[in-house]
């Protein structure tokens, strides 16, 4: 079956650098890409970009520009996502997914504190 | 960037049918997808390109198209239908945005 295992939380000070890995198994990894979504405490869903698995293409949000880089290891079926210059709003629970948002990643807490 | 705008709650009885509205321009010409979102569970999809329903998704889920409005509909809502709702839907460009959410009461 589908799955989609993320690294385990994080905690991180002002101005820090966070990189969250998203391993996937049960299906071909280089077919789907993969998106990244977050949610702040207590808000709604907020997405972050996908990346192309068998190209590398990006896409990303207007306002993560700058901020955000995704990558992956296809030798290893793994997304990466590194979020540069953290601040406190950035303290969210950050999943992964297929492109097509069908399955999900368990999500994991990024919590930006001085 | 587009935006996507659904009430913030709705609510219904067991059994009866709960519906979720979901608005915005680029609705007309793009699909649109609903996940429901339990608390401290990750979203997961009801529905897809409209209407479809994923494998293992109730029937009760249904989902409709008209102009720049789509609808989520649970017929017979049961209390395990009580979570968040977002619909979500992308431009020509590959920008992904999610509504604002809805909250399902099962009074």
């Amino acid at each position: 079956q589908v799955q989609l295992v993320q690294s385990g939380a994080e905690v991180k000070k002002p101005g820090a650098s966070v990189k969250v890995s998203c391993k996937a198994s049960g299906y071909t990894f280089n077919k789907y890409g993969i998106s990244w979504v977050r949610q702040a405490p207590g808000q709604g869903l907020e997405w972050v970009g996908w990346i192309g698995t068998s190209n590398g293409d990006t896409k990303y949000a207007e306002k993560f520009q700058g901020r955000v880089t995704m990558t992956t290891d296809t030798s290893r079926s793994t997304a990466y996502m590194d979020l540069t210059s953290l601040r406190s709003d950035d303290t969210a629970m950050y999943f992964c997914a297929r492109r097509s948002l069908d399955h999900w990643g368990q999500g994991t807490l990024v919590t930006v504190s001085s | 960037s587009f935006e996507l705008t659904q009430p913030p709650s709705v609510s219904a009885s067991p059994g009866q049918t709960a519906r979720i509205t979901c608005s915005g321009d680029a609705l007309s010409n793009q699909y649109a997808y609903w996940y429901q979102q339990k608390p401290g569970q990750a979203p997961v999809l009801v529905i897809y390109k409209d209407s479809e329903r994923p494998p293992g998704i109730p029937e009760r889920y249904s989902g409709s198209t008209s102009g720049t409005t789509v609808t989520l509909t649970i017929s017979g809502v049961q209390a395990e239908d009580e979570a968040d709702y977002y619909c979500q839907s992308a431009d020509s460009s590959g920008t992904y945005v999610f509504g604002t959410g809805t909250t399902v009461t099962v009074l």
